[in-house]
């Protein structure tokens, strides 16, 4: 079946605009997980989704970034006024319930660039 | 904060060599997560664990809660190995991960 799929794959976009990432979970995925991958740096955890609740948003670096979840299923990762430092892969996954049951399985990641 | 490292960073090894990937962390974990990053940049997981070892293919990865450590081994490793395998806990009651830096593998045929 149709595996976790992430949109844009590529976007570039000047300093103070505000965009959107979009993941489409696998179909049935309760649980939907947003990370950022910066150069040469570690992933990091954003936030956590159980259906359209976040019961996590402890990862989110500022009140630039915000993420909902529809219909229990699409998810979308907002951040306004982007900076440089936000460049980066941005990488959502999804599990069929959550990781105490189940492995995730990841997108192929939004690639960032703020000029 | 759990803080987790792992080691090497960077590891080269000839075909057919026995690989150990190190990983660990500070604090009491509810379980361990073994990533494979792609040179493509596509991640899969490839292990879940909380105790013991669990074994596919040609892969094992053993934790030992007490010492707060985890390997991940590749045995008859081959290039198609090559990759960045990443390190990854959970602390209990959360859904939240904290990552290793990773460990970039290249197996030279």
């Amino acid at each position: 079946g149709a595996g976790v799929s992430q949109s844009p794959s590529n976007k570039v976009t000047e300093k103070g605009k505000d965009v959107e990432l979009r993941c489409d979970p696998i179909s049935g995925h309760t649980a939907l997980y947003w990370y950022r991958q910066s150069l040469g740096q570690g992933l990091e955890f954003l936030i956590y989704f159980q259906g359209n609740s976040a019961p996590d948003k402890s990862g989110l670096p500022s009140d630039r970034f915000s993420a909902e979840r529809t219909g229990g299923s699409v998810s979308t990762l907002t951040i306004q006024r982007t900076q440089q430092e936000d460049s980066a892969v941005y990488l959502c996954a999804s599990s069929p319930i959550g990781m105490r049951f189940y492995e995730q399985y990841f997108g192929p990641g939004t690639r960032l660039t703020v000029t | 904060k759990n803080e987790v490292e792992q080691s090497p960073q960077n590891l080269t090894a000839q075909e057919g060599e026995f690989i150990t990937i190190n990983c660990s962390y500070s604090v009491g974990i509810s379980a361990l997560h073994w990533l494979q990053q792609h040179p493509g940049g596509g991640i899969v997981s490839l292990f879940m664990l909380s105790s013991g070892k669990k074994k596919h293919g040609r892969l094992i990865a053993t934790i030992n809660i007490q010492e707060k450590h985890s390997s991940l081994h590749i045995t008859a490793s081959h290039p198609r190995d090559s990759a960045v395998y990443i390190c990854a806990v959970r602390d209990f009651g959360n859904e939240k991960l904290t990552f290793g830096t990773g460990t970039r593998l290249t197996i030279i045929p």
